[in-house]
């Protein structure tokens, strides 16, 4: 079972918003920050949110992260098929001194 | 361009030493503004942390596997390395490495910034 919580899945329609969420405790999220990665099986998993709210070079502005207290969530506006991927939050652990990571969301675009 | 390649035998036997190895490309190990990480994700389950190195500090490991993992490097090939003994059928999944880099506006956050695709590791007679 994993340290962060995530929903197992989540879906919409092209050009919809889908926001998946990740919620920890005050020696996770509550106190460090939070990064989101995209993994298509096969591939390396690919770095989306940064330190909450980042967004690293290539990455499309309709991804989005925010953190409150010891949840975070990622926002994907207009929705496109590509989109269709795995979704892990992962953040900093103090109890157990190492990252930890959210279960995962599937997100299928119907 | 920064790419990073796990390789290693894809069948290891049950209490024997599993190996791999990730080599870095575009980059230098002895950066000593980076981490160099290990994960591993079981088939149907999310993403575990093993360990990271840097290069000026001692490798901190996930204490579930603490005594059974070694992380180390070979700068002149820049590569690092995972061994972990005793494996049973609970070791078998995808092995990762990545870079944990700071972030640049606050360079206590880290991030995992590039990963490699991972290989498949099975434990099995």
């Amino acid at each position: 079972q994993s340290v962060l919580a995530q929903s197992p899945s989540a879906s919409g329609t092209p050009g919809q918003r889908v926001t998946i969420s990740c919620s920890g405790d005050r020696s996770n999220i509550g106190t460090h920050a939070v990064n989101w990665y995209q993994h298509l099986p096969g591939t390396a998993p690919k770095l989306l949110i940064y330190s909450n709210t980042q967004r690293p070079s290539g990455v499309p502005e309709r991804f989005s992260g925010s953190k409150s207290g010891t949840s975070a969530s990622l926002a994907i506006s207009g929705l496109q098929s590509e989109d269709e991927a795995d979704y892990y939050c992962a953040t900093w652990d103090a109890s157990l001194n190492g990252w930890v990571f959210g279960g995962g969301t599937k997100l299928t675009v119907l | 361009q920064l790419q990073l390649q796990e390789s290693g035998p894809g069948l290891v036997k049950p209490s024997q030493t599993l190996s791999l190895t990730c080599s870095v490309s575009g980059a230098s190990i002895t950066d000593g503004r980076y981490f160099w990480t290990w994960f591993r994700q079981p088939a149907g389950k999310g993403l575990e942390w093993i360990g990271r190195f840097f290069i000026s500090e001692s490798t901190t490991y996930n204490p579930s596997l603490k005594s059974r993992v070694t992380i180390s490097i070979d700068t002149s090939r820049n590569q690092f390395s995972l061994r972990l003994s005793s494996v049973t059928a609970a070791d078998t999944a995808i092995y990762f490495c990545a870079r944990e880099g700071p972030d640049g506006r606050y360079p206590w956050q880290y991030y995992m910034d590039v990963w490699g695709k991972g290989t498949t590791v099975t434990v099995s007679s």
